[in-house]
């Protein structure tokens, strides 16, 4: 049973550019949600993307946007890259129907090391 | 912010139980512990999760004290593969709202 999958997994971009970073859940969740990681910090939640739709937002600017595809893999897109946006960006996945109740949770994928120059 | 609060560091050695303390002491009534750990530079890896009653699984057990405002994370036989990063989250329905991460407790087992 494969887990969540992410790609690439290290990324250099500098100041100004765009990028654009892929997350594949674990078979059968049709939830994923994003977390950015700074060095020495616990993950940040960015957002939650459900029946194709952002469910939750975090405290993140339009900068970072988001788009789920059908068969829920997700994409992560951040605009205008800062310095600040160097981090570890996690994908989580989950079943997030009416059917999955209050008992499941999160899997997290390996992550995307993007280094900002 | 985090509404769990952890020791930032702790040492176990090696074929010992860990036990990893956490206090959320305002917890709400419908609101899970959960417990992930994240080994160097990897995603987080999820451990258990409690309501109310003990827990266990093959990875640890988890004791949340009847009161509910805090709980301990026991790994019964500690290997140096168990040298991570632990965090205590508490939350609604972990598949459907974002898990809010503190800093965590850094367990070092020693051999």
């Amino acid at each position: 049973d494969a887990g969540v999958t992410q790609s690439p997994t290290h990324l250099i971009k500098t100041r100004g550019q765009q990028v654009t970073l892929r997350c594949s859940p674990k078979s059968g969740h049709d939830t994923v949600s994003w977390y950015q990681q700074a060095l020495g910090q616990g993950p940040q939640f960015i957002f939650q993307y459900y029946e194709e739709e952002e469910r939750q937002r975090g405290n993140f600017p339009d900068r970072f946007s988001g788009h789920q595809f059908p068969n829920y893999s997700s994409e992560l897109n951040v605009n205008a890259l800062l310095l600040g946006d160097s981090a570890l960006y996690l994908c989580a996945s989950s079943l997030g129907g009416w059917t999955s109740g209050l008992t499941d949770t999160q899997y997290f994928g390996p992550g995307t090391r993007l280094t900002v120059l | 912010d985090a509404k769990t609060t952890q020791p930032p560091s702790m040492d176990c050695a090696e074929g010992r139980a860990a036990n990893l303390p956490c206090n959320h002491s305002t917890i709400s009534g419908n609101e899970y512990v959960y417990w992930y750990r994240q080994i160097h530079s990897q995603g987080p890896q999820y451990i258990i999760h409690g309501l109310k009653n003990n827990e266990t699984n093959e990875m640890a057990s988890l004791i949340i004290t009847e009161d509910r405002k805090s709980s301990t994370l026991i790994l019964p036989h500690a290997t140096l593969r168990d040298t991570a990063v632990y965090y205590c989250i508490v939350g609604y329905g972990g598949a459907t709202n974002k898990l809010i991460f503190g800093t965590g407790t850094l367990l070092a087992v020693q051999p």
